[in-house]
């Protein structure tokens, strides 16, 4: 099964400034199709997850253009250019290449300083 | 709108069993392939497992032989039938969606690439 690994695991980041968050896989993410199959998700306490970005870079319908995603092969990066306050939650990114299982990464809480 | 309603979650002994439903509105419910994903309190998102539009079933290993999904286009409803629960299992247990255009080929079958359509959730508890 391939492995995500999120860094950090915990962003304290102060408002109206820029976060990162990083996420590597066991193995390449791209799909023979040509695509590669790496999404970002949102979620706030008490909610479902929210999609943020796929296929690496893409940003969903209704998603802010401060969130922004990068990276190929193993290494990719969720942006976000200003962090706003309903930005905080926990942020994982997830594999659909190489099926089954889908796989998380294990997570990464944003919080406000 | 697309809306998805989990409901039959609750307490349950470890060795008991409980049938999930989510109840799908707002689509093609036969056109899409549906899911399962589940979160530990205080935990990550687990994939548990997935069911094409027309039965394929994917899931994941710790589920296998205990929990089989299923669906019913004629009424809109998948369902996660849970025998032999552990304590383990206790979680809440999301319903979830892709998108038609977003698809990946895997054994013959389109399967979502992402999941953007997800329910509120049901929480189970397996404890004694």
């Amino acid at each position: 099964d391939v492995v995500l690994t999120q860094t950090p695991l915990s962003s304290p980041v102060t408002l109206g400034q820029p976060a990162s968050i990083s996420c590597r896989s066991s193995q390449s993410l791209a799909h023979i199709d040509g695509h590669t199959y790496l999404s970002w998700l949102h979620q706030r306490p008490g909610q479902p997850p929210r999609l943020l970005i796929y296929k690496v870079s893409k940003r969903f319908s209704g998603v802010p253009n401060r969130f922004s995603g990068s990276g190929a092969g193993t290494e990719f990066t969720l942006q976000i250019s200003r962090v706003e306050a309903e930005d905080v939650g926990v942020y994982y990114c997830m594999q659909a290449t190489h099926l089954p299982p889908y796989t998380f990464g294990q997570g990464t809480k944003l919080e406000i300083k | 709108e697309v809306q998805l309603l989990e409901s039959g979650g609750g307490f349950v002994q470890p060795g008991g069993s409980l049938r999930l439903s989510c109840a799908a509105s707002g689509f093609n419910f036969n056109t899409y392939a549906m899911n399962w994903v589940r979160q530990a309190p205080g935990k990550g998102l687990e994939w548990v497992a997935s069911i094409s539009g027309n039965g394929v079933i994917q899931d994941t290993d710790s589920v296998k032989g205990r929990f089989t999904i299923s669906r019913d286009n004629s009424k809109n409803m998948l369902y996660l039938q849970m025998n032999s629960l552990r304590a383990e299992d206790t979680a809440i247990y999301y319903c979830a969606k892709g998108d038609f255009d977003n698809q990946v080929w895997e054994s013959g079958i389109y399967w979502p690439s992402f999941f953007h359509d997800w329910g509120q959730g049901s929480l189970v508890t397996v404890s004694s």
